[in-house]
């Protein structure tokens, strides 16, 4: 089974801000099916990025997704108050999900 | 529009059964999968298993397979999770989405259902 690895655990950033956020695999995956999420208190997950680095409908241009092989990153640009949220990635591979265990965002 | 609709709350006895449901609309039932994925509180996502609508095509995660039951009900575009004996550690938030066909993300997702079990 796929183990993925998000770091770091909590990040603290200021409102302009650049957030990065890093995805590790156990092995090498296909990017095809690498998905981030954003879960905000309260609410249900919501996809922010499909295949890596493809934007979901209606996610604004400052979320950004990269990486390949074994590790995978998450880049939110201009940070705002509402991106406070615990942020996931999530892989498909031999007819299983894996979620990290998140990365939560907070703003000063 | 596409919608996901989850049933409501739960507060059940351990030892109960219990089966909570995944209403959708908008779009064609059998041509996507349903995944659910458990939240307990102050934790993260842990996918359960998904199914395959068309033909009930199951797969279960190695944590979740033999503790509960996915099963879908085509012509009420209805997919279900179920409990045969809850148990205190079954308390959490439930979530059903729909998976896409191609790349397997989750793109649409209900509200989530909470389930309680406690004496």
């Amino acid at each position: 089974e796929i183990v993925l690895t998000q770091s770091p655990g909590t990040l603290s950033l200021s409102p302009g801000e650049r957030a990065t956020l890093s995805c590790r695999a156990s092995q090498s995956i296909s990017s095809s099916y690498l998905a981030w999420y954003q879960r905000k208190s309260g609410q249900a997950p919501r996809l922010l990025i499909y295949a890596a680095s493809s934007r979901a409908t209606g996610i604004p241009d400052r979320f950004s997704g990269s990486g390949s092989g074994t590790d995978f990153t998450l880049t939110i640009t201009r940070l705002e108050p509402a991106d406070i949220a615990v942020y996931y990635c999530q892989q498909y591979g031999s007819s299983l999900y894996t979620f990290g265990q998140g990365t939560k965002l907070e703003i000063k | 529009e596409v919608q996901v609709v989850q049933s409501g709350a739960e507060v059940k006895k351990p030892g109960e059964s219990l089966k909570i449901s995944c209403t959708t609309s908008g779009y064609t039932f059998t041509n996507y999968w349903i995944a659910w994925v458990r939240q307990v509180s102050g934790k993260g996502l842990e996918w359960m298993g998904i199914i395959w609508p068309y033909d009930s095509d199951t797969r279960y995660s190695p944590s979740f397979q033999g503790q509960v039951t996915i099963s879908a009900d085509k012509s009420i575009n209805t997919a279900y999770l179920q409990w045969s004996s809850l148990k205190a550690s079954d308390t959490a938030t439930y979530y059903c989405a729909r998976a896409d066909f191609y790349y397997y993300y989750l793109d649409v997702w209900g509200k989530g259902t909470t389930v309680t079990v406690s004496s």
